[in-house]
């Protein structure tokens, strides 16, 4: 059964900082990995999709990677903004394109 | 903005009621699926529909229930309800059932059951 943990649950930096976002799943047999944003009290938003075949995605300051071998996908965030603070989902998708998700890192980005 | 669409937004109900929420998918889009997301935790996978015919459960009782229209519009469908059942409930479409298709969420809708 696919287990998904999100570390740490909640990160606070100063603006302008570069920062990680771990997650590990327990099941390498991952078919594809999601990361998602989610505004308070709002829906989720797709940042990144890594396809099972590749080992990293890229969009603007932001970079995902996936290592399915060590079971850990990571979202590095560059030059961190206060418009950054938000919860940060990851997610892993099983055979039936169903979402597994973690439970979240909140991050909260200061001026 | 994905094109994905909910309502109501927000809903309170009392405990033994039943509720219903709607979900309006993506242009060209035959799956859709719930899910369920309690204060501070990752959504939960509720049930999948794939061209109106239920394709994948999660560990939810039969009380709750979908239905999937020819135009691939949703609705969840919820007896008995529960305090735990207070949560944010996610429609999500997409093109296919397969884990290649990426999943599109609406804004959700909150319901409270008091």
């Amino acid at each position: 059964k696919q287990e998904v943990t999100q570390i740490p649950a909640a990160l606070s930096v100063p603006e302008g900082e570069n920062l990680v976002l771990n997650c590990s799943f327990t099941d390498s047999a991952i078919y594809n990995l999601q990361w998602f944003r989610q505004d308070p009290g709002k829906g989720l938003t797709s940042l990144l999709l890594i396809q099972s075949s590749q080992r990293e995605q890229t969009s603007g300051r932001l970079n995902a990677s996936l290592d399915k071998s060590s079971g850990r996908s990571t979202l590095y965030i560059a030059a961190s903004q206060p418009g950054d603070s938000a919860t940060y989902l990851c997610a892993a998708y099983n055979q039936g394109g169903k979402l597994i998700f973690g439970q979240g890192t909140e991050l909260s980005v200061k001026p | 903005e994905t094109g994905v669409t909910q309502s109501p937004t927000h809903l309170i109900k009392t405990r033994g009621q039943q509720v219903t929420l709607r979900c309006s998918s993506q242009s060209g889009h035959n799956t859709v699926s719930w899910y369920q997301q309690a204060l501070g935790q990752g959504p939960q996978f509720i049930f999948q529909y794939y061209r109106e015919e239920e394709n994948g459960r999660g560990n939810f009782p039969p009380r709750f229930s979908g239905l999937q229209f020819p135009n691939y519009s949703s609705e969840l469908n919820v007896n008995a309800l529960e305090l735990d059942d207070s949560a944010l409930y996610l429609c999500a479409s997409r093109g296919g059932t397969g884990s290649e298709y990426t999943q599109y969420f609406g804004p959700g809708t909150r319901l409270t059951v008091l």
